[in-house]
């Protein structure tokens, strides 16, 4: 099992871009989760999905944030327009809905200059 | 709402020494607790978990964690660090109704002096 999967695992990107961060979760795992890591703030829960339907989203910052799961393969967050302060550590973990047994993967390091 | 208090930020311990990272919860009903470690670089690690039954959960890496109900803690503890132990700890609370959401505290980092 190659475990979860992010991609990139750095990115830096100029301020107004758009940033696509993408996450492979553990084939059977249902649950997948996306958290924001930074000093300040440690890690925020962003959105969370359930058999690939969004079930609470309340973390996600603002409209700059989207997140999608379009299959149980895979998903993605997206940054439009990306800020400064958006810099932190992305990371995504999967398990089994009512497992609680996390699964992170490496994270990608979003530099936003 | 639930959440989660680690009161010590950062701790250094002599490498053979015995450890105990601190952790308070806060939440009605009985929580599922959980113990992370995060190297550098790295994404988290599962160390040990708590559900029910015995209070006294063992985990990974020779760690081991208390749950104590009177005092909402869940601290853990390694009776001989090494210095690959050197990381950050993570606690963290869920809520079995709300699907698996994890609340994490934030953090304590562990350095290990020779």
């Amino acid at each position: 099992d190659a475990g979860v999967i992010q991609s990139p695992r750095h990115e830096v990107t100029e301020m107004g871009q758009e940033v696509t961060l993408r996450c492979k979760p553990i084939s059977g795992h249902n649950s997948l989760f996306w958290y924001r890591q930074t000093m300040m703030r440690g890690l925020e829960l962003l959105i969370y999905f359930n058999n690939n339907v969004p079930i609470d989203d309340s973390g996600m910052p603002e409209d700059r944030f989207s997140a999608k799961m379009p299959n149980a393969s895979f998903s993605t967050l997206k940054i439009q327009p990306s800020e400064p302060r958006d810099s932190a550590v992305y990371f995504c973990a999967s398990t089994r809905t009512g497992s609680y047994g996390y699964t992170f993967g490496s994270g990608t390091r979003l530099t936003v200059v | 709402a639930q959440s989660v208090t680690q009161p010590d930020i950062h701790i250094t311990v002599s490498e053979g020494a015995s450890l105990e990272l601190r952790c308070n919860y806060s939440y009605g009903a009985t929580p599922y607790l959980f113990w992370y470690v995060q190297s550098p670089g790295q994404g988290l690690q599962l160390l040990l978990k708590y559900f029910s039954g015995d209070t006294l959960v063992q985990g990974i890496k020779g760690f081991e964690a208390e749950f104590k109900r009177s005092q909402s803690s869940f601290n853990l503890r390694k009776p001989s660090v090494h210095w690959s132990d050197a990381a950050e700890y993570f606690c963290a609370v869920a809520d079995g109704n709300q699907g698996g959401k994890l609340i994490f505290g934030q953090g304590t980092e562990l350095s290990v002096k020779p």
